[in-house]
Order: structure tokens, then C-alpha cells, then sequence
């Protein structure tokens, strides 16, 4: 079974400027998260999806943030303009369709994203 | 809301020996509580999980117990080994929303 596939592996870009990620998850996953996690910190959830609906986006700074999950499948998040304090890496996660399974994440390796 | 407290930030042990990690939550509605391992490069990855309805689950070297009147729980790694090396995150999480609490993780350091 291939694992959540997320791209680019990295980024650099100037304050300001816009930047986007691009993630797929797992076939028949329905439920998709963006993770925003800080050098030497737990993940913080920006967006959840269920299929292609938004579940909870109340930590998404939304000023410059905007994410989207088109036909319940890919997703991208997009930041606009970019600030210093969004360097981080970008996790991308899914989880089973199946009751019991729902709170089994998976993860993707993620999007360093460095601001200068 | 919940809140997840993980400690120690960072613990050092010999190759071979055991390593414990601890978690505290502040919700007592929290039913749901896993442990990912997350090495250096690569997103977190679940490694034992267990439910309120149990005490304690064991996988070979690891083993998750739970205590629900301290709202507190704990992953021990026995015979450690260099591919233990890691930061090691607990969460929380309740049905109503399946959303995971995150504790701020611990880096095992493995030392041969």
C-alpha cells in the first residue's frame, strides 16, 4: 500500500512571497489533515477534511492561509504572503474511513519550508 | 480544552536498557491515546496505541499502560537499541471528534 505522498520535500522562499504543498493520501483514506510542526514541537492541526468538506479549520490562520481538497482525494495548502514564523515542516496525514481506525494517523515525510 | 504534558523533553539511555516515557492529560472525556515515533526527516509514524477500556497493551519491546484516575499514561521500551533513537510524541484524543492532542515530544537518545 503506497503511504501519504506529499510535495516538495522543500521550500525556500522570501517573506512574502506565496508558497504552495501539495499532498495525496492514502487511497480510500477519507479524512485528510494539515499539520503545521515547529522545530522541537507535538504537530499543531491548521485543517481537517472529511472527504471534500472542511471538518475543522479553527487553527488555520486565514489571512494567509487557504487549503483545499477537491473530489475528496489531493489536497493543497497555500500560504499568502509568507512571514518568517511559518518556517516549519508541513505534515500531511490521513486516516481510514472505518470507525474504529479513524484516529490512526498516517503521516507523510512532510514540507520544510524555510522563510528568510 | 484538553491538554497533553509529555516528560522528560530528553532521555539518554545505554543500549540494552529500558526507557519510559511519560504522558499526563487534563480531560477526563479523553478515550483514545497513541504514541508516535517520529526520526529525524520523516513525519510521525504510529507505533502502539491503546483505548480507556484497557490498562495496558504490550507489542514486543513496547508496551503502553494507562492509568484513567491519574489521567496518565506511559510508554516503556524495553532492550533498547540504536533504532529506538528518536522523538517519541504521546496524544490524546475523544470520540466526539477524533482529533489528537499532541504532548510537545521526546527525543530518546540510544547510547551504544
Amino acid at each position: 500500500e503506497a503511504g501519504v505522498a506529499q510535495s516538495p520535500r522543500y521550500k525556500i522562499i522570501e517573506k512574502r512571497q506565496s508558497v504552495a504543498f501539495w499532498c495525496n493520501p492514502i487511497s480510500g483514506h477519507a479524512t485528510l489533515y494539515w499539520y503545521q510542526q515547529i522545530l522541537g514541537q507535538g504537530p499543531k492541526l491548521l485543517i481537517q477534511f472529511q472527504n471534500n468538506g472542511v471538518v475543522d479549520d479553527s487553527q488555520l490562520p486565514k489571512d494567509r492561509f487557504s487549503a483545499e481538497r477537491l473530489k475528496g482525494v489531493d489536497s493543497t495548502l497555500k500560504i499568502q504572503p509568507a512571514k518568517l514564523e511559518d518556517s516549519a515542516v508541513y505534515l500531511c496525514a490521513s486516516s481510514p474511513r472505518r470507525r474504529e481506525y479513524k484516529e490512526k494517523l498516517f503521516f507523510g515525510s512532510g514540507t520544510q519550508l524555510s522563510v528568510l | 480544552g484538553e491538554n497533553v504534558e509529555q516528560h522528560p523533553s530528553t532521555l539518554s539511555v545505554q543500549e540494552g536498557d529500558s526507557a519510559v516515557i511519560k504522558c499526563t492529560y487534563s480531560d477526563s472525556a479523553s478515550n483514545y491515546f497513541p504514541w508516535y515515533k517520529q526520526e529525524l526527516g520523516k513525519g510521525p509514524q504510529l507505533i502502539i496505541d491503546i483505548r480507556s477500556n484497557v490498562g495496558e497493551k504490550k507489542d514486543q519491546r513496547i508496551a503502553v499502560t494507562l492509568n484513567k484516575t491519574a489521567k496518565h499514561f506511559s510508554l516503556h521500551i524495553t532492550e533498547t537499541q540504536p533504532e529506538d533513537s528518536a522523538v517519541y510524541f504521546c496524544a490524546a484524543s475523544m470520540n466526539s471528534n477524533y482529533q489528537l492532542i499532541w504532548g510537545a515530544g521526546t527525543k530518546l537518545i540510544i547510547k551504544p
